[in-house]
């Protein structure tokens, strides 16, 4: 089993100011990592995803996250927000293998980012 | 809009009614979830259909909740005997076959009160 612990629960930045939204994760296999964001009364949409390859992964919005396999984190970066990030946004993992469990995705409690005029 | 659409959007019930909530997937994704989704929570993974063959179920789905997807397209998503504890948002997703655990598509969700 996988579990996601996203160590903030609210972060509050100023406009045009960086962020750093943090994600660890724990599994006994290898995983798949995901950051999602969710605007109010939304589903879900993805941010960016890592498989396999560079750790460094660029996804939309210009959100980037760094997969750490030592520390087991997947932090998500911005270097400028702007007002329309504002949301909520989701750490989440699967199973990177072929099996029972392997479609599901687990998610952390999210973190709410406010971005201050 | 082709993305993942579900019905209602919104549904407030008594205690003890039965309720059924529609998932409408993207065009040709063969693989569809329900996630359960709660007031300061993330998501929760309900259920898994790869065309209609229910694979599997978590084990917060009690035998109040029963899930299909008979045809391969669309899927249901039904409670009975509504409890308090089951107020939360319904979210669906799909994937494509070639994608499988690489991105789930999440639909808007259907946010259930149970009063």
């Amino acid at each position: 089993a996988q579990s996601v612990t996203q160590l903030d629960s609210q972060v509050p930045v100023f406009e045009e100011a960086p962020v750093e939204l943090r994600c660890n994760y724990s599994s006994s296999v290898s995983v798949y990592l995901f950051w999602y964001v969710q605007y109010p009364n939304q589903g879900l949409q993805l941010l960016l995803k890592y498989l396999s390859g560079s750790t460094l992964v660029k996804g939309i919005n210009g959100f980037e996250a760094e997969f750490n396999k030592s520390q087991t984190s997947f932090h998500l970066r911005k270097p400028s927000v702007h007002i329309s990030d504002t949301a909520e946004y989701f750490c989440a993992v699967s199973a990177a293998y072929s099996g029972a469990g392997s479609y599901q995705l687990t998610f952390g409690k999210g973190t709410k980012l406010s971005v201050i005029p | 809009d082709t993305g993942v659409s579900q019905d209602p959007r919104h549904k407030i019930t008594k205690r003890g009614q039965n309720v059924t909530f529609r998932c409408d997937p993207i065009s040709e994704h063969n693989r569809l979830y329900w996630y359960r989704q709660t007031l300061g929570q993330g998501p929760e993974f309900l259920t898994y259909f790869q065309n209609e063959a229910q694979l599997e179920k978590s084990r917060l789905l009690s035998d109040r909740f029963s899930a299909e997807r008979p045809k391969g397209s669309f899927s249901t998503l039904e409670i009975q005997r509504t409890e308090q504890g089951d107020s939360a948002m319904y979210l669906c997703a799909s994937s494509p076959p070639t994608s499988g655990r690489s991105e789930q598509f999440f639909g808007p969700g259907t946010r259930l009160t149970v009063l």
